[in-house]
């Protein structure tokens, strides 16, 4: 069973506040990542980390930062949200022998 | 560059009737291949890989995929669905156990 958390799983805020999604996992994972999904649409890598102090940009060019400092955590950032941010967003670790991503269950954002 | 295509959008199935979901990739280097399900407002949950071996593919839940390397295709498969089978399904692919590519996914409605 995996075990990578996110939080908070739902979260509704004004425009113009900053957020912090929180993401760890308790596997000893190097790899670590960020996905954007909107409803009934496919998966956009957003951030990704090789390990600590690593990260770099996916992808799809977001707005967010993103920050590994310790190898179990993984939090994104948003400075400033704007309804465009209005999102779910996934959080994953890889297995270095599988290859295999491990999802947490998502933050589904709503900027008012 | 790497990409998947799941040609289909929806698929409506009535219940214990056999479902095939389609894939086809590209990529000029050899990738690693993967089928992923998602249940409403959850992440996404490993269903089976291919890293290599046997191109027939056995994953949970009665789930079974076959490797077509001269198609590059990656279908998914199950005799007989379940009403809990409905949920949305992603193929993806990885070439070096770094990113991951998602296609767009295929959304599985299992009809009473």
């Amino acid at each position: 069973e995996a075990d990578i958390y996110q939080t908070p799983r739902y979260l509704v805020i004004g425009t113009g506040k900053k957020i912090t999604l929180e993401c760890s996992q308790t596997m000893g994972h190097d790899k670590m990542y960020w996905y954007q999904q909107d409803p009934g649409m496919e998966l956009h890598l957003i951030h990704y980390s090789y390990g600590v102090n690593s990260t770099e940009k996916g992808d799809l060019s977001s707005e967010s930062t993103v920050s590994r400092i310790r190898t179990e955590h993984f939090p994104l950032t948003l400075e400033s949200a704007r309804p465009s941010h209005t999102s779910q967003y996934l959080c994953a670790s890889k297995g270095d022998f599988t290859g295999e991503l491990f999802f947490g269950e998502g933050s589904r954002l709503t900027v008012l | 560059a790497q990409s998947v295509t799941q040609l289909d959008s929806q698929v409506p199935v009535f219940e214990e009737a056999p479902v095939e979901l389609r894939c086809n990739y590209s990529s000029s280097v050899s990738v690693y291949l993967f089928w992923y399900v998602q249940y409403p407002n959850q992440g996404l949950q490993l269903l089976l890989k291919y890293l290599s071996g046997s191109t027939l593919v056995k994953g949970i839940n009665g789930f079974e995929a076959e490797f077509n390397k001269s198609q590059t295709s990656f279908h998914l498969r199950k005799p007989s669905v379940h009403i809990s089978d409905t949920a949305e399904y992603f193929c993806a692919i990885g070439t070096s156990y770094d990113k991951v590519i998602f296609g767009p996914g295929t959304s599985l409605s299992v009809i009473p």
